[in-house]
């Protein structure tokens, strides 16, 4: 079974600290995501990555950064955390069949809870 | 840009009663997935549509798709409590692309 793991469920910082959100997916999946969920938005798309190295902002990556060094892991980096980024984050991942077309479903993370006081 | 719209948001069913998910979306595509997600607990994959007129059936759910109308449904035949959950569709533009998230369906059914 393909596993999406994300490093913490929980978590509670402080505004202006450095966040960082790290997820590992076991599959060899090219493509990972970043998503925020928020009550009554549905989940909106932080940042992607489809390589090593590579990325990609989404619709909302103000305040964000991420980085990916290794094709299994894939890092959410809050550079100064403010309180409305408070939300859960959901990291997923998605295999590229042939074609450059993806399989068509995506793996999802348990979601990192962040609260920032 | 691309945008997905469900609804309901909110459902309250009776057990035993059917009902019906609206998911519409604003750009062509023919690429388009249905997602659950129980109380804090993250998505799992339900059904891929990946044509026109695809239908997929899961126990009591049914989905199907209709790319003309730009429309998916994700029917709810005779509910029993356990699928109580939100119902998430998403949409892929084109097929290499980030998947777009509806708003989600609060589904609760009661005795």
């Amino acid at each position: 079974d393909v596993k999406v793991t994300q490093s913490s469920r929980y978590l509670v910082k402080r505004t202006g600290e450095k966040v960082f959100l790290e997820c590992v997916q076991d599959m060899d999946h090219e493509n990972m995501f970043w998503y925020r969920q928020d009550p009554g938005l549905g989940l909106r798309l932080i940042y992607f990555s489809y390589d090593v190295k590579m990325k990609e902002k989404g619709d909302i990556p103000e305040g964000y950064s991420v980085s990916r060094e290794k094709k299994e892991r894939f890092s959410l980096i809050l550079e100064s955390a403010s309180t409305n980024q408070t939300s859960m984050y959901l990291c997923a991942s998605i295999a590229i069949a042939g074609g450059g077309l993806n399989t068509g479903e995506l793996f999802f993370g348990e979601g990192s809870r962040l609260t920032v006081l | 840009e691309l945008k997905v719209e469900q609804n309901p948001l909110f459902l309250s069913m009776q057990e035993g009663k059917n009902y019906t998910i609206y998911c519409n979306y604003s750009t062509t595509s023919d690429r388009l997935y249905w997602y659950r997600q129980d109380p804090g607990k993250s998505l799992e994959s339900l059904f891929v549509l990946l044509s026109n007129g695809a239908v997929k059936q899961e126990g009591r759910l049914m989905a199907s798709l209709d790319t003309k109308a730009r429309l998916s449904t994700l029917h709810i035949t005779a509910a029993v409590h356990d699928l109580s959950a939100t119902y998430f569709c998403a949409v892929d533009l084109k097929g290499n692309t980030p998947l777009v998230f509806g708003k989600g369906t609060r589904l609760s059914v009661i005795a």
